[in-house]
């Protein structure tokens, strides 16, 4: 089983359309919860970044923890043709040890967004 | 504010040949990160380094990999002796000290083709 499963899609919507894009993860030591957009040939830009159960929202992004169930949410709302991309959950832990710095990716969601 | 750099962007490489990727972090940033994405799959990770240090290189094969962040100048990732399995982009992230509260940021990322 891997420590980070995200649904690699793809997820095709409307112009408009709020999307769901989710995340469950095993490793109950990731505190640090990350979610990246990746244009095409591009690196990864970080899009949200929490540490704490609940929601934390940005313009058209909000982003969702619920550590009880090990599950991340992003949510985009009026999406826009722009918004097509690949989207990945990063994850980290904290505390003591050498592994603490490292992210933990999911596979990645490949969005459309189309006119 | 230059983000992290990343040069060369394309790199072609022989079966047999070294492949240099060199990576400058964002200033201010003292933590450096390489991760592998093949085709169709999420970002590994292969290894986190401070100044002088590398702290976990525990995604870097045993083998012809090798990676350095001196005193001074960029962190380099070296490859030996490539082979075809090793074409793939690979990507730098820099960050403060982990144990802040902080997002990682990617490079653009390097595109090694061995050939």
């Amino acid at each position: 089983q891997k420590e980070v499963e995200q649904d690699p899609g793809p997820l095709s919507v409307p112009e408009g359309a709020i999307v769901s894009l989710n995340c469950t993860y095993s490793n109950s030591a990731f505190q640090y919860f990350m979610w990246y957009r990746q244009y095409s040939r591009k690196g990864p830009e970080l899009l949200m970044y929490t540490y704490s159960s609940g929601n934390k929202e940005d313009g058209r992004f909000t982003a969702q923890v619920d550590k009880s169930s090990k599950y991340i949410s992003l949510f985009i709302r009026d999406s826009q043709p722009s918004d097509s991309a690949t989207y990945l959950c990063a994850m980290r832990s904290i505390g003591g040890g050498t592994s603490y710095g490292k992210l933990t990716f999911g596979q990645g969601t490949i969005l459309t967004v189309h006119p | 504010n230059a983000g992290v750099m990343q040069n060369p962007r394309h790199l072609v490489r022989r079966r047999g040949q070294e492949a240099r990727l060199r990576c400058s972090p964002m200033k201010g940033h003292s933590h450096v990160y390489w991760y592998r994405q093949l085709p169709e799959e999420g970002l590994k990770f292969m290894v986190y380094l401070q100044k002088e240090n590398i702290i976990d290189e525990s995604g870097m094969p045993k083998e012809r990999f090798s990676a350095e962040f001196p005193k001074e100048g960029p962190s380099i990732l070296r490859i030996q002796q490539v082979v075809r399995g090793d074409s793939a982009a690979y990507f730098c992230a820099s960050s403060p000290p982990p144990d802040s509260n902080y997002g990682y940021t990617f490079g653009s990322g390097t595109r090694l083709t061995v050939v």
